[in-house]
C-alpha cells in the first residue's frame, strides 16, 4: 500500500514551457487535492476533485488546469511556466468528506521555474 | 471568510522543554481544527485533529483543546525531543451541506529542539 505517490519529485523549467504533474493513490479514495507550499504562506488548495468525474477551482487556480483521470489518479498542467510558480507541489487524498477522516499527503514535487 | 493564523516561528527549545504553538482561527459554521506535522524532506502527516468544541486531540505526548469561546487550538506538548523538530501546521476544514474536506492552513511554524 504505497499511499499516495507523486512524480516526478524534483523538476526545473524554463519560462513558458508546459509540464504535468502526475498524482496517484491506492486508497479507494473519492476525493482528491492539489496544494502549493510556499514560504510563510501555509498550503494553498490549487483545484480539487470531490468525486472521479467533478473538478472545482480553489483558492489559487490561475495557470493550472487538473484532470481527474480515473478514482486513483489525479494531474496537475502548467500549460505555461511561470517564476511565480516556482513552489513545492502537494497531492493529498481523503477517503470521505463527510466524516473528518485524516487527509493523506504525497511527498511533494519541488518545482524551480527559471 | 475563514482562516488560520498560527505564531511567527521558528520556535527553539532545548531537549526536554515545554511547548506551546498558538493556533487561532476565523470561520463561518461549525469547523473541525487539525494540526499537521512536516518533517524535512517529507509530505504532511496528520499529528492530531478535533470535530467539536472542547474536545481534546491527542498523539505522540502532543495535545490540543478546540476551545470555541476563545477560537483557539493551540499544540501542546509537556517534553519535547529532538526527533519534534518539524514545521507543524494549523488547519481547520468547514463541514456542512457544501463540505469538500478543503483544508485551509496556517502559514506553518517551524519547530527547533536542541539536544
Amino acid at each position: 500500500n504505497a499511499g499516495v505517490t507523486q512524480t516526478p519529485k524534483f523538476q526545473v523549467l524554463k519560462t513558458g514551457q508546459s509540464m504535468t504533474l502526475q498524482c496517484a493513490q491506492d486508497m479507494n479514495h473519492n476525493s482528491m487535492y492539489w496544494y502549493r507550499q510556499d514560504p510563510g504562506m501555509g498550503l494553498r488548495l490549487i483545484y480539487y476533485s470531490a468525486s472521479e468525474g467533478t473538478t472545482d477551482k480553489g483558492e489559487v487556480p490561475n495557470g493550472y488546469n487538473v484532470s481527474r483521470l480515473n478514482k486513483r489518479e489525479f494531474s496537475l498542467r502548467l500549460e505555461s511556466a511561470a517564476p511565480s510558480q516556482t513552489s513545492v507541489y502537494f497531492c493529498a487524498s481523503i477517503a470521505d468528506v463527510s466524516s473528518y477522516n485524516e487527509q493523506f499527503f504525497g511527498p511533494g514535487t519541488r518545482l524551480t521555474v527559471l | 471568510g475563514n482562516s488560520v493564523t498560527q505564531m511567527e516561528g521558528p520556535v527553539t527549545l532545548s531537549e526536554e522543554a515545554f511547548l506551546t504553538i498558538n493556533c487561532t482561527y476565523t470561520a463561518t459554521g461549525y469547523p473541525s481544527l487539525f494540526w499537521y506535522v512536516q518533517y524535512p524532506g517529507e509530505g504532511l502527516q496528520l499529528l492530531l485533529k478535533a470535530t467539536k468544541a472542547d474536545d481534546k486531540g491527542s498523539n505522540k505526548g502532543f495535545e490540543a483543546t478546540y476551545r470555541k469561546e476563545t477560537t483557539s487550538f493551540h499544540l501542546e506538548k509537556g517534553s519535547v525531543q529532538v526527533s519534534d523538530s518539524a514545521v507543524y501546521f494549523c488547519a481547520l476544514s468547514v463541514g456542512g451541506f457544501s463540505n469538500t474536506g478543503k483544508l485551509i492552513f496556517g502559514q506553518g511554524t517551524t519547530l527547533q529542539v536542541k539536544p
